[in-house]
């Protein structure tokens, strides 16, 4: 059973261009989480997602950024006219129905020019 | 304003010893409390969790201890191995009681185990 994957690894953008962060839960997970962490800091959340709806963006600014999780392949955190203060690593986590635990990706570290 | 604190950045124990790893919270409405462990590169793994109607809980080597009146909990490592290195943070989340509650992180703390 493969675990939470993202892609890409690393991305470098200039300012001013987008960044696409896709994320593909765990087999048979539903919800799906997306989290920034900047240097020296801890994981701050972002958005909750399950298929087809956004739960919770609470922690989502509210302009440049969005994210979607469709009914068929993965979750996209997306980043309108990046600006340096953007460079963070930004990990995705799944959890099943029955579970309150999340799991992990291997994150995408994005890097502002 | 920080709901989970992890006060210290870093903690260095001896192989073999006992490390503790401490994380104070400032919500009293939060019920579910989790440890994840972090490696370089990679993302967190969930630890252990605890939720508030417990104490204690226990997994192998490590064991979470929840005082909620003082609204601290401590992870402790025992024996402490190489592999242990890692940064740990510290979660909590509402989420016991309405699932969609988001988790709340501390901002970790580095542990080195010395050899």
């Amino acid at each position: 059973n493969a675990g939470v994957m993202q892609n890409p690894r690393h991305l470098v953008r200039r300012r001013g261009q987008e960044a696409r962060l896709r994320c593909s839960p765990m087999k048979g997970h539903s919800h799906v989480y997306w989290y920034r962490q900047l240097p020296e800091e801890g994981l701050k959340f972002m958005v909750y997602l399950q298929k087809e709806n956004i739960i919770d963006e609470s922690g989502m600014p509210k302009e440049r950024f969005s994210a979607e999780f469709p009914k068929e392949g993965p979750s996209i955190l997306r980043i309108q006219q990046v600006v340096r203060g953007d460079s963070a690593a930004y990990f995705c986590a799944s959890s099943p129905d029955n579970s309150y635990e999340q799991y992990f990706g291997p994150g995408t570290r994005l890097t502002v020019t | 304003d920080q709901q989970v604190k992890q006060n210290s950045p870093s903690l260095s124990v001896q192989e073999g010893r006992i490390s503790i790893l401490n994380c104070d919270y400032t919500n009293s409405m939060f019920d579910y409390f989790l440890w994840y462990k972090k490696y370089p590169a990679e993302g967190p793994t969930f630890l252990i969790s605890i939720s508030s109607i417990k104490d204690k809980n226990e997994d192998g080597r490590f064991t979470v201890f929840l005082n909620k009146s003082a609204k601290h909990l401590s992870l402790h490592i025992v024996p402490s191995q190489p592999g242990d290195s890692a940064v740990y943070f510290c979660a909590a989340s509402e989420g016991l009681m309405n699932r969609d509650d988001k988790i709340i992180f501390g901002k970790g703390t580095r542990l080195h185990i010395l050899p």
